[in-house]
């Protein structure tokens, strides 16, 4: 199974700052169609995930333009241009390359300072 | 509006079974791949199982399968999860989410519901 390693996992940020999470696969994620199935899902506390990027860098409908997704190969990040409280909340990369089985990464625990 | 209400989960014995339910709404379900997915107390989420839009093939995580088994009622707009041989370490919400894109993962996902495995 491919392997999703997050970084940082726990991500203290005061309000209005950036934030910046990593993914990196121990394989290649471009599919042979030319797509790269790369998502980022968000959970706030006591909510069911939420998806905000899919194959990359696609924004989900409703999902602030501060959320961005980047990243090629084994390599992506999730950016949060000015973190709002309402960001709180544990975020993962998932695959969807190498199905199946989907993977997530470990998560990432956002906090304000 | 799309709706995915899951029910079914409680208390289990180990070594004990349950059925999960999905009810799905609000969309054409028999168009759509669906999956479950697991957010055991200290932990990420781990995918589960998942299922085509006919129910002809279906995939689990190495950790469920043998005992798990998911299956569909496109008729009824329902997804199912058989649980057996159930373990503590299965103790866990359990969500079911639907995939529109292939590889893109749920864009929707229903509330969850919990399932707790103690003696």
């Amino acid at each position: 199974d491919v392997v999703l390693t997050q970084s940082p996992l726990s991500l203290p940020v005061t309000l209005g700052q950036p934030a910046s999470i990593s993914c990196r696969s121990n394989q290649n994620l471009l599919y042979s169609d030319g797509n790269t199935y790369v998502n980022w899902f968000q959970q706030r506390p006591g909510q069911s995930p939420r998806r905000l990027i899919y194959r990359v860098f696609n924004r989900d409908s409703g999902v602030p333009d501060r959320f961005s997704g980047s990243g090629s190969g084994t390599d992506f990040t999730l950016k949060i241009s000015r973190v709002e409280a309402e960001d709180v909340g544990v975020y993962y990369c998932m695959q969807g390359t190498h199905w199946p089985p989907n993977t997530f990464g470990q998560g990432t625990k956002l906090e304000i300072k | 509006e799309v709706q995915l209400v899951e029910s079914g989960g409680g208390l289990v014995q180990p070594g004990g079974s349950l059925r999960l339910s999905c009810a799905a709404s609000g969309f054409i379900f028999s168009s759509h791949r669906m999956h479950w997915v697991r957010l055991a107390p200290g932990k990420g989420l781990e995918y589960v199982a998942a299922i085509t839009t006919n129910g002809d093939s279906t995939y689990y995580a190495g950790s469920v399968e043998g005992r798990f088994s998911i299956s569909r009622d496109n008729s009824r707009s329902t997804l199912y999860l058989q649980m057996g041989s159930l373990r503590v370490e299965d103790t866990a919400v359990y969500y079911c989410a639907r995939e529109t894109q292939w590889g893109c993962g749920g864009d929707y996902w229903g509330q969850g519901t919990q399932v707790t495995v103690s003696s």
